[in-house]
């Protein structure tokens, strides 16, 4: 059965503090590896999709990392609109495995 | 086109009451999602569609749980005899069949309170 752990679950960051979340996976195949952005009360918003090892995706403060066992989300100077939890779901390759198996999520808080 | 449409937004019901939610997936979308969410906790996977045609469930999905998507556009999940258990947010989701990358779009999702 796939697993994903993200850790840790809560963070808290200043303005401007970098630092990375991260997501471990198990998969007998992986198809994709998925993260998304979720705001209380709303559904996940896509950000990323990585395929295979060493693959690496960018958007504004965030970059995804992907190797073999974990992926990694990196956010460079963080600004208070990029508080949310951050999810991380694996997508098994083959059959009718269309669905997502996510974790359990890390929540980011950015203060001033 | 303004993204995917739950109905309900909140719905609070008695327990052992029916309860049903309605998703309005991206019109150019063939596939269809529906995902379970507690508090804390990731979305879980709950069914999916193929335009009208149900291919997977979960055996989380309950026989009190009924999901249709009639006409290969919108769906619904009926929730019979509702129990406190049952609580939690519902989202739907849609997709293209073909791999764009881009994963699902989620809806706002319909949050379920059972008292």
């Amino acid at each position: 059965e796939d697993q994903v752990t993200q850790s840790p679950e809560a963070l808290r960051l200043q303005e401007g503090e970098s630092s990375s979340l991260n997501c471990s996976y198990t998969v007998s195949g992986l198809r994709g590896l998925f993260w998304y952005r979720q705001d209380p009360g709303k559904g996940p918003e896509f950000l990323f999709t990585l395929y295979s090892a060493g693959e690496e995706k960018e958007k504004e403060r965030l970059k995804a990392t992907l190797t073999k066992k974990e992926s990694f989300l990196h956010i460079t100077a963080p600004k208070p609109e990029d508080s949310a939890t951050y999810l991380c779901a694996v997508q098994e390759r083959g059959g009718t495995a269309s669905k997502l198996t996510f974790g359990t999520g890390t929540r980011l808080q950015v203060t001033l | 086109d303004t993204g995917v449409s739950q109905d309900p937004r909140h719905k609070i019901t008695k327990r052992g009451q029916n309860v049903t939610f309605r998703c309005d997936p991206i019109s150019e979308h063939n596939r269809l999602y529906w995902y379970r969410q507690t508090l804390g906790q990731g979305p879980e996977f709950l069914t999916y569609f193929q335009n009208e045609a149900q291919l997977e469930k979960s055996r989380l999905l309950s026989d009190r749980f009924s999901a249709e998507r009639p006409k290969g556009s919108f769906s619904t999940l009926e929730i019979q005899r509702t129990e406190q258990g049952d609580s939690a947010m519902y989202l739907c989701a849609s997709s293209l069949q073909t791999d764009t990358g881009y994963g699902y779009t989620f809806g706002s999702g319909t949050r379920l309170t059972v008292v």
